[in-house]
């Protein structure tokens, strides 16, 4: 099984909403990621879990919260967000190490800030 | 610091034909790898193919080679016999090592937009 689920796949929420992002992979990855991505724009890197444990923190404002509850989900809580945090949210895993482990990538979740 | 650059922001390709999607990067790291991502108007990352510093032979897999030059820093993406699948976004990639831990960040470059033409 080499998938990346997420949920929602789609997301309108506005300014005082509280929500949550899921991510889900089986594949014995223990280190998952979480991107934002504007259109037209690459990934840009937000988080990085391994071992369970917060690795980076790319200065993301603290309205987002990321939760790695065990090695398999990943969770990214939305509160006060802005309408420019609207972008597609994309969630990967990989094998820990060095070396050429590419990233595996959930289909992302649409996200608008109304 | 890191640098991924992609110089063609779109690029058309007749259908069944080669195209060479262009990828410079710059490090002065002697170990690093490259990768090329697929992502299609659906959102989803899909790995293509990778190619490590220390590779003695360029990558392939299936249609899609990797020209690497070393040297001039360059790692272009050739996709053979295009398919009117393959229209998408293409994003080049460097693993950079993050010393006293346990994994790699990716940068990715700005990306080249594919359209295959019937």
């Amino acid at each position: 099984d080499t998938e990346v689920t997420q949920t929602p796949k789609h997301l309108v929420m506005g300014m005082t909403n509280k929500k949550s992002l899921k991510c889900e992979q089986h594949m014995g990855h223990r280190a998952m990621y979480w991107y934002k991505q504007k259109a037209k724009k690459p990934p840009e890197l937000m988080f990085v879990y391994s071992y369970e444990k917060l690795s980076i923190n790319e200065s993301v404002p603290s309205r987002f919260s990321p939760e790695c509850p065990n090695s398999s989900l990943l969770n990214l809580h939305l509160h006060a967000l802005q309408p420019e945090d609207s972008a597609l949210y994309l969630c990967a895993s990989s094998q820990v190490g060095h070396g050429s482990y590419e990233q595996y990538f959930g289909p992302g979740t649409r996200l608008t800030v109304t | 610091a890191q640098k991924i650059t992609q110089t063609q922001p779109g690029m058309f390709v007749q259908e069944k034909e080669a195209v060479t999607l262009d990828c410079t990067y710059d490090t002065s790291d002697p170990s690093y790898g490259l990768f090329w991502y697929k992502q299609p108007s659906s959102g989803e990352m899909i790995f293509l193919i990778y190619q490590g510093s220390y590779d003695q032979q360029n990558a392939t897999e299936g249609r899609y080679s990797l020209n690497f030059q070393k040297a001039r820093k360059s790692a272009n993406l050739v996709i053979s016999a295009s398919q009117l699948g393959d229209s998408a976004m293409y994003f080049c990639a460097m693993r950079e090592a993050q010393m006293k831990t346990s994994y790699d960040k990716v940068i990715f470059g700005p990306g080249t937009s594919l359209s295959v033409i019937p």
